[in-house]
């Protein structure tokens, strides 16, 4: 199947400093991404869906100040936790759609994920 | 507005038992895609079936099935035999059809099997 891949898979930062966080579609393109933060034993949050080219769609609640996502190309997104505090801490994961064939019946593979942990 | 429920957030059954998860879906679209994922403790989601709604029809997958029932707004999940190696969250997640829509999860129902 198709591979996400993403970088780091885990970082541990200070408060106030910036991460970044790349995601990588491997074997496919694709002109969106999508990601998502997870909180211990909680469910997947869509933060914002990236798209190559263009400006990227934040949900409500998302500072698109603090997650600046930039997708510039059609196999890379990332996304930068600026001036990161530590209730930035979460996993990020972040997921590329593989369309197939004409009905768009597209499939969702998701990065590994990256942990964050902000001192 | 779309919604999934799993009622269950944590299930514990014994190894060889079988065990079902239950995902029950709201849309208003008409046509939309329903998905399982599997989340072990590393954190890696790992996909396991993708549904259309207009295709009903159940399926198998070794261990796995899947009973997909579009007049209860049901796509519960059946592991057959469990084993250790299926602990792990388990998610159910919609979408809307077209390309690249993002998914709607469910809050997780943790199975823990035990030996």
């Amino acid at each position: 199947g198709a591979v996400v891949s993403q970088h780091p898979s885990r970082v541990i930062c200070k408060s106030g400093t910036s991460v970044k966080i790349e995601c990588r579609s491997l074997d496919f393109q694709a002109t969106t991404m999508f990601w998502y933060r997870q909180f211990p034993k909680q469910s997947l949050m869509l933060m914002a869906t990236s798209n190559e080219g263009s400006k990227a769609t934040y949900e409500q609640g998302v500072e698109k100040d603090k997650f600046l996502i930039n997708h510039a190309s059609l196999t890379l997104s990332t996304l930068t936790v600026t001036s990161a505090h530590p209730e930035d801490s979460s996993f990020y994961i972040c997921s590329a759609p593989q369309l197939a064939g004409v009905l768009n019946t597209d499939t969702q593979y998701f990065g590994p994920g990256t942990r964050l942990t902000v001192l | 507005a779309q919604k999934v429920t799993q009622a269950q957030t944590e299930i514990s059954v014994v190894e060889k038992e079988d065990v079902t998860l239950d995902c029950v879906y709201e849309t208003r679209d008409t046509t939309y895609y329903l998905f399982w994922y599997k989340q072990p403790p590393s954190g890696e989601l790992v996909f396991l079936i993708r549904r259309n709604s207009f295709d009903e029809q159940n399926e198998i997958s070794g261990r796995y099935s899947w009973n997909f029932q579009k007049s209860t707004s049901s796509f519960n999940f059946t592991i057959t035999a469990s084993q250790v190696v299926d602990s792990a969250v388990y998610f159910c997640a919609l979408s809307s059809a077209g390309s690249a829509r993002q998914l709607t999860f469910g809050s997780g129902t943790q199975l823990t099997v035990l030996p």
